[in-house]
């Protein structure tokens, strides 16, 4: 079975850009979360989304948004890109939501505003 | 509020013990143990519950101290292929339907032969 996939695996951008991020989760997966990774850091949580609803948010400003489709694909969107912004950015992919459950993660994007 | 991992890094000879540390400020629900290794994808290990259910791999061993907010991953009989950055994830009690993650700092283990 194919694991958490991600696209692209690199990215750069110019500040004031907007990137789109995807992520498909582990088939039968209807749970997709996002995470950033700056370097020397645990990974930072973003949104979750569960059956494209969205079931949690961490402290990201506005730029950031994101939404998940039918088949359970996830799109991460960040608006006016700053330079702080330069990280890995990971999508994380379980069955359900909620607590107790295993998250597989994908292999990340990196993103790097110049 | 993230919670605190100690040791910061540890070095071990291959075949010996390690203890990290896993601490937080707020009562928490669950604790979510991962491994990532250089470029890769962090790997889940473990998962403990108040209460004191776990999930997770047979070869590691975890504990959860509810009193005191606290959980230590347990590595025993080291190999090479432990060598990576632990993290730990605490959930928070009053999540409810909303779901938030935090991950600590990370330990950096790295064995030697």
């Amino acid at each position: 079975d194919a694991g958490v996939t991600q696209s692209p695996t690199h990215l750069i951008k110019t500040r004031g850009q907007h990137v789109t991020l995807r992520c498909s989760p582990i088939s039968g997966h209807k749970s997709v979360s996002w995470y950033q990774q700056v370097l020397g850091q645990g990974p930072q949580f973003i949104f979750q989304y569960y059956e494209k609803e969205e079931r949690g948010r961490g402290n990201f400003p506005d730029r950031f948004s994101a939404r998940q489709f039918p088949n359970y694909s996830s799109e991460l969107n960040v608006n006016a890109l700053l330079l702080g912004d330069s990280a890995l950015y990971l999508c994380a992919s379980s069955f359900m939501t909620g607590v107790a459950t295993e998250a597989f993660f994908g292999q990340g994007t990196r993103l790097t505003v110049v | 509020q993230q919670p605190v991992q100690s040791p910061q890094a540890v070095i071990l000879r291959e075949g010996e013990d390690a203890v990290i540390n896993c601490s937080s400020s707020k009562a928490l629900y669950s604790v979510h143990w991962y491994r990532q290794k250089h470029g890769e994808a962090p790997v889940f290990l473990m998962i403990l519950l108040k209460g004191g259910e776990q999930k997770g791999h047979e070869k590691i061993s975890a504990s959860f101290n509810e009193k005191k907010q606290q959980s230590s991953l347990y590595l025993t009989a080291s190999q090479l292929s432990y060598s990576g950055t632990y993290f730990c994830g605490t959930e928070g009690v009053s999540g409810g339907s909303n779901y938030k993650l935090t991950f600590g700092k990370g330990t950096l283990l790295t064995v030697n032969p």
